[in-house]
């Protein structure tokens, strides 16, 4: 079974200048998420999504951040424009199901990352 | 607001020891708790998953422990290797999901 798949693995941009990273999850899992772990800390959620329908999204700084998972497949995660802060690696997960306790549907598997670097 | 902690920051132990990862949360109203692996410039690698509903999980050398009510998860890893030598974080399922920073594991030879 294949994993979950990102890209591009790295990238470096200006600040002001816009990014979007690209996820595919496992084949069939309804649930996907999109994480910033910045150096030295654990990753934080941005937003979840379950089918194409937004779960949580209370941590993506929405005046620059957007993301999107058309046909409840497939998702980009944008930023725009970029400041110094953003620098870090962005992940995905994905996971079979929804957040409903009593299920391992909800475990999640994790890609390799994008590292982002913003100068 | 949910908060997790994991104690400690870093450890180093010599290879063969049995060994006790800790993990705190502040609320206690979640629906799993996740342990996971990463090695340097690599994503997350799921270890166990308890529901909220179980009290532990075992794969292998490894065992998770569950205690809502106290907050509490440990990750016991048995007869360590040099092998083990990675970050450990554990992640609560709450709204939203919040991982805690990790431990630094090094398994000396």
């Amino acid at each position: 079974e294949a994993g979950v798949a990102q890209s591009p693995r790295y990238k470096i941009i200006e600040k002001r200048q816009s990014v979007a990273f690209w996820c595919n999850p496992i084949s069939g899992h309804a649930t996907l998420y999109w994480y910033q772990q910045i150096l030295g800390q654990g990753p934080k959620l941005l937003i979840q999504f379950q089918n194409n329908g937004v779960v949580d999204d209370s941590q993506l700084p929405k005046d620059r951040f957007s993301a999107e998972r058309l046909k409840g497949v497939d998702s980009t995660l944008k930023i725009q424009p970029a400041k110094l802060e953003d620098s870090a690696v962005y992940l995905c997960a994905s996971s079979p199901g929804g957040t409903s306790g009593g299920s391992s549907y909800n475990e999640q598997f994790f890609g390799p990352g994008t590292r982002l670097t913003v100068l | 607001k949910q908060e997790v902690t994991q104690i400690p920051a870093a450890l180093s132990v010599p290879e063969g020891e049995n060994l006790v990862l800790n993990c705190s949360f502040t609320d206690s109203a979640i629906y799993n708790l996740q342990w996971f692996r990463q090695d340097p410039g690599k994503g997350l690698t799921s270890l166990l998953l308890i529901q909220s509903s179980q009290r532990e999980q075992t794969s292998g050398r490894l065992n998770a422990s569950l205690d809502k009510s106290s907050g509490r998860s440990t990750l016991y890893i048995a007869a360590s290797q040099p092998g083990d030598s990675a970050t450990y974080l554990c992640a609560v399922g709450s709204r939203p999901l919040v991982f805690g920073k990790g431990t630094r594991l090094s398994v000396i030879a």
